[in-house]
């Protein structure tokens, strides 16, 4: 079936440093891809998508490119900031229902 | 986005007593809506899809008489844990799909139950 692997976690980083957060997936057609983020204490939130091969999601300075050559869709940012200290999760979209990766923690010190 | 609202936030309740959860979906009709449940430091775990006016259909392994589900109207959908058990402590998720682009779902906060 399908399935999503995120990179395990914690990624932890220095403020201002270059993030990247690797999710492949595996797929029989070519479904939408996702990226979602969870804050401490709080539900998920739709940080970006991408819904066919080449797209590339871009939200609050985070990017991702859907390869379908490489079933990837990792996750970027160039400057992280202590608020984007969250779990990240890498997800694809199969007949309506989101298949998710395990999660990724990121820490952002000062 | 979509903007969904789950009630309560957090609810603590004796073994073996039952206990709703709301899903609200507040600014358009929701046809769709999705229950997860999240175990700490784990993923989402997709528990059923409900549809507006008709039976949720639930996930393998996932006791349809203990998770009782009900979307009698297109902006609400409950979820009700019945004859609750410590192990049924978790996080609880809705989501809602659809809104201004339908291929997207867009998550409640959560409901935090503990059961004693």
């Amino acid at each position: 079936g399908n399935s999503v692997t995120q990179m395990e976690g914690p990624v932890t980083l220095s403020e201002e440093a270059f993030l990247t957060i690797n999710c492949t997936y595996t797929a029989t057609g070519y479904p939408s891809l996702f990226w979602y983020v969870q804050y401490p204490g709080e539900g998920l939130q739709l940080l970006l998508k991408a819904t066919k091969a080449d797209d590339k999601g871009s939200n609050k300075g985070f990017e991702a490119t859907y390869r379908k050559e490489t079933t990837s869709f990792h996750l970027e940012k160039g400057s992280v900031q202590v608020s984007d200290s969250a779990v990240y999760f890498c997800a694809l979209r199969e007949v309506g229902k989101l298949i998710f990766g395990q999660g990724t923690t990121l820490q952002v010190k000062p | 986005g979509a903007v969904v609202s789950q009630h309560p936030s957090r609810v603590i309740c004796k073994s073996g007593t039952s206990v709703k959860i709301e899903c609200r979906s507040l600014d358009f009709q929701a046809t769709t809506m999705f229950w997860y449940r999240q175990f700490p430091k784990q993923s989402l775990m997709l528990m059923a899809t409900s549809n507006e006016g008709s039976k949720a259909t639930y996930e393998q392994g996932v006791e349809k008489d203990k998770f009782l589900i009900n979307h009698a109207s297109l902006t609400l959908s409950t979820l009700t844990v019945t004859s609750a058990h410590p192990e049924d402590s978790s996080f609880y998720i809705c989501s809602v799909l659809g809104g201004e682009a339908t291929d997207t779902q867009y998550f409640g906060p959560g409901t935090r139950l503990t059961v004693l």
